[in-house]
């Protein structure tokens, strides 16, 4: 079975902090991806991260693959209270096209 | 925006009876999936199809069944509701220039009373 572990699980920071969201597994991947959910809302792709080493930026969202594929983060300088919301990682593997999902990190950017 | 309707977006059910959601895509994508999403737990897959009439199960499939009879549409059934299923249902797509990049619809709130 694979996993993706993604801690914390939750955070609760001042706006205009710096925060970091990991995502980790045994497994490979292809291909991970970020995605940020608001209430009431489905998930919406932020990024995807294909190569081992690679990072990209999102504004002051930043997004790094692991050398080795199995693991990823996500770094937001200076959050702000826009970025609250769900945030999960998802791994997608060779053999298939379904993903597997973390189980999200709760992020509240308190005013 | 990926172009993904979910219908109804709320629905209040009793226990036993049959409920069928629908999910419909305007992008011509090739995969489809449903997921429910519940506190503690995240996204689970329910099942998901890879082209019209071909669909197989995800991890938590029991007590749900699909159809896909057209490339745009794609059907959630439980025969038999039962308040284990009172969730968060969500209908994703890919197939664009990558396969593995979802695109969620709004989202079912489902009450099984």
């Amino acid at each position: 079975t694979q996993l993706l572990e993604q801690s914390p699980q939750f955070l609760s920071i001042q706006e205009g902090e710096n925060l970091t969201v990991y995502c980790n597994s045994s497994s490979v991947f292809s291909s991970l991806q970020w995605y940020r959910q608001e209430p009431g809302e489905g998930p919406v792709l932020l990024v995807t991260v294909v190569t081992g080493g690679e990072v990209k930026k999102l504004k002051r969202l930043t997004f790094q693959f692991g050398d080795a594929r199995k693991d990823s983060s996500l770094h937001i300088t200076a959050a702000q209270t826009g970025d609250t919301g769900l945030y999960l990682c998802a791994g997608g593997l060779e053999s298939n096209y379904q993903l597997i999902w973390g189980a999200g990190t709760k992020l509240i950017i308190k005013p | 925006d990926a172009g993904i309707t979910q219908s109804p977006r709320h629905k209040v059910t009793e226990t036993g009876t049959p409920v069928t959601l629908r999910c419909h895509q305007t992008e011509n994508h090739r995969y489809m999936y449903w997921y429910r999403q519940d506190p503690g737990h995240g996204l689970r897959l329910i099942h998901y199809s890879y082209g019209v009439k071909d669909t197989d199960k995800g991890e938590v499939s029991d007590g749900y069944s699909v159809s896909r009879s057209k490339t745009e549409d794609f059907l959630l059934t439980l025969e038999s509701a039962t308040s284990s299923q009172t969730s968060v249902y969500f209908c994703a797509i890919s197939g664009g220039l990558a396969d593995y990049e979802q695109y969620f619809g709004p989202g079912t709130r489902l009450t099984v009373t």
